[in-house]
């Protein structure tokens, strides 16, 4: 089945830096990367996501990156603010199974102002 | 608004008592919905997919007599903890799946549960 591995588990930055967050996944067939934010006692809400077909994709200060043949997806966050303090989670799907979602462990962003 | 909600969103139970814990699609027909398990500080892991008016497809390790899933609508999915223990004290999320190949996915906002 699908592996999802993240990395780095926590990440402190100063306001107004940037923040990169990395994904590796095994399963060629996954063709589907979302990201997730999730506050404390929340749900995860999604903020980005990307499908196989294409390398990078952005969204004002959130952009996510992939590249197929290593295997790998980034999350990267520019401008830094407080409120985007969060735990931020990657995942991995295919068409076939749709929704399934196979999520990275989780990495705890704290901005400091 | 949410599109997804989930009831209770925290409830509490004696040892050896079921929780029963809704999911419901507010603004789309879910045909499939799914059901994660979040401990404190780990990563969503997923329990089991269920499909609306079909028997629930759990992940390994997770027991169906456990945690009882049902489907019976395609806006309503229910998720019975019986005989809840302490082990079974967790952050339950769902996710409720529109119709098409790639349909619409959205999470709700999880149900806390604490068992004494």
């Amino acid at each position: 089945g699908e592996n999802v591995e993240q990395h780095p588990s926590t990440l402190s930055v100063q306001e107004g830096d940037s923040a990169v967050i990395k994904c590796t996944y095994s399963d060629s067939a996954s063709n589907y990367f979302p990201w997730y934010k999730q506050e404390l006692g929340k749900g995860p809400q999604l903020i980005i996501d990307i499908r196989s077909n294409v390398g990078e994709k952005k969204d004002q200060r959130i952009a996510v990156t992939l590249n197929k043949t290593a295997k790998h997806f980034s999350l990267h966050i520019t401008e830094t603010q407080p409120e985007d303090s969060a735990v931020y989670f990657c995942a991995a799907s295919s068409t076939d199974s749709w929704g399934k979602f196979q999520f990275g462990a989780g990495t705890q962003v704290v901005v400091t102002p | 608004g949410a599109v997804v909600s989930q009831h209770p969103s925290w409830v509490i139970c004696k040892s050896g008592t079921s929780v029963k814990i809704e999911c419901r699609s507010l603004d789309f027909q879910a045909t499939t919905m799914f059901w994660y398990r979040q401990f404190p500080k780990q990563s969503l892991m997923l329990m089991a997919t269920s499909n609306e008016g079909s028997k629930a497809t759990y992940e390994q390790g997770v027991e169906k007599d456990k945690f009882l899933i049902n489907h019976a609508s395609l806006t309503l999915s229910t998720l019975t903890v019986t005989s809840a223990h302490p082990e079974d004290s967790s952050f339950y999320i769902c996710s409720a799946r529109g119709r098409g190949p790639t349909g619409e996915l959205f999470f709700g906002e999880g149900s806390r549960l604490t068992v004494l």
